[in-house]
Formats: C-alpha cells, sequence, structure tokens
C-alpha cells in the first residue's frame, strides 16, 4: 500500500510569490492534516480537511489555505510568502475524523523563501 | 504557549541501555497521547500512543507511561539500539479540541554503540 506522498519535495521561492503543496493521501484516507516545521518549534497544526471540508483550523495568519479534492487529495497554499514561511510542511492522512485514528506523514516538502 | 513541552532537546544513551524521553503538558482537556519518531529526510512515523483511561502501554521495546496527576508522560527504550537514534516527538490530543495533535518540539536521541 503506497504512503503519503507529498510533492514537490523540494521548492525554491522569492518573497511575495505564492506556492502550492500537494499531497495525496494513503488510499482509502479520507482526512488530511498539515503542518509546519520548524527549527525549535516542532510540528505546528495548520488544517485539517476531512471530505473536503475543512474541520479544524491552527493560529496561522490568512496567507496559509488548503482544500481536498473529492479523491481526498489535498492542496496548500501560501500566498505573498515572507521569509518566516521557510519550513518544511508535512501532510499526514488518517482513516477517519476522530484524533485516535492515527495520522500518517509523507516526507514533506521543504520550502526556502528567499 | 506551548501546551506539549520536550524540555531536553537532545540525549546520548549507550547501546543496551534504557532510553527515557520526558514529556509535560499543561491541557487538563487532552485525553490522547503519541509518539512519533522522525529520521532525517523522512516523515514522522508513529511509535505508540496511550488513552487518558490508561497509565501504561507497551509495545515490544517500547513502554509509555502517563501521570495524570503530573501531566507527563515518559517513552521508554528497551534495551536501546543505534537504530532507535532519531528525532521523537510526543503529541496530545483532545476530543473538544479545534485541533487535531499539538506536538511537542521534539528530543534528539542518538544511541551509542
Amino acid at each position: 500500500k503506497a504512503g503519503v506522498t507529498q510533492t514537490p519535495r523540494y521548492l525554491i521561492k522569492t518573497r511575495g510569490q505564492q506556492v502550492t503543496l500537494s499531497c495525496s493521501p494513503i488510499s482509502g484516507h479520507r482526512s488530511v492534516s498539515w503542518y509546519q516545521q520548524t527549527p525549535g518549534q516542532g510540528l505546528q497544526f495548520l488544517f485539517e480537511y476531512f471530505s473536503e471540508t475543512q474541520r479544524n483550523k491552527g493560529n496561522f495568519p490568512g496567507r496559509f489555505s488548503g482544500r481536498q479534492f473529492s479523491n481526498s487529495r489535498s492542496e496548500m497554499n501560501v500566498s505573498t510568502l515572507e521569509l518566516g514561511d521557510s519550513a518544511l510542511y508535512l501532510c499526514a492522512s488518517s482513516l477517519g475524523a476522530s484524533a485516535k485514528n492515527i495520522q500518517y506523514f509523507g516526507a514533506g516538502t521543504r520550502l526556502s523563501v528567499l | 504557549d506551548q501546551q506539549v513541552k520536550q524540555n531536553s532537546p537532545s540525549l546520548s544513551v549507550q547501546e543496551g541501555r534504557i532510553s527515557i524521553l520526558n514529556c509535560d503538558y499543561t491541557n487538563s482537556m487532552f485525553d490522547y497521547f503519541l509518539w512519533y519518531k522522525k529520521y532525517p529526510a523522512e516523515g514522522p512515523t508513529f511509535l505508540i500512543s496511550i488513552s487518558s483511561i490508561k497509565d501504561k502501554n507497551e509495545d515490544g521495546r517500547f513502554t509509555v507511561f502517563l501521570n495524570k496527576s503530573a501531566k507527563h508522560l515518559s517513552l521508554h527504550i528497551v534495551p536501546s539500539q543505534p537504530g532507535d537514534s532519531a528525532v521523537y516527538f510526543c503529541a496530545a490530543s483532545g476530543t473538544s479540541g479545534t485541533y487535531k495533535y499539538i506536538f511537542g518540539t521534539g528530543t534528539r536521541l542518538k544511541v551509542l554503540a
């Protein structure tokens, strides 16, 4: 069974640009969550989607948005990039929306903003 | 405000000995706790979990202990192996929260051969 796939693996952008990251969950998983990992900050929750609806949202500015498609694939968009947005962005999928459904992570997209 | 804290950024242990990784939380509404392991260039991998109705859960070499009164959990690895060298994250979740998991900042474990 294929795992969670994130594309691209690496991205370099400049300040002010926008970026779209993609996540394909494990087959059959309907919940997709996004996290930002920066040094010293651990993994910070961005948002969670279930059946194309955003269920939860973390404490991030409106420049961060996402969506989920009918096949459960998800995209995350960051507009007007800032230097501080440089981070590893991780996507995780789980069978259902319950917190007790284990989340399985992709390898992440490393975004560098210059 | 860091609701889940891992106060030791790094830990070194001799192969064969016990590794103890600690995690503290502040929100008493958390009722489910997990540990993830992360190798470089890979995503975090689920290791073990524990519900707040238990105080211990064991899976092979890995045991998680939960002390609800102290709002503290720990992960014990016995015996430690070089392949266990990784960054370990604890995470917490509450059924009434607006988030899925709140993660700690991680502890880098190095098992010395």
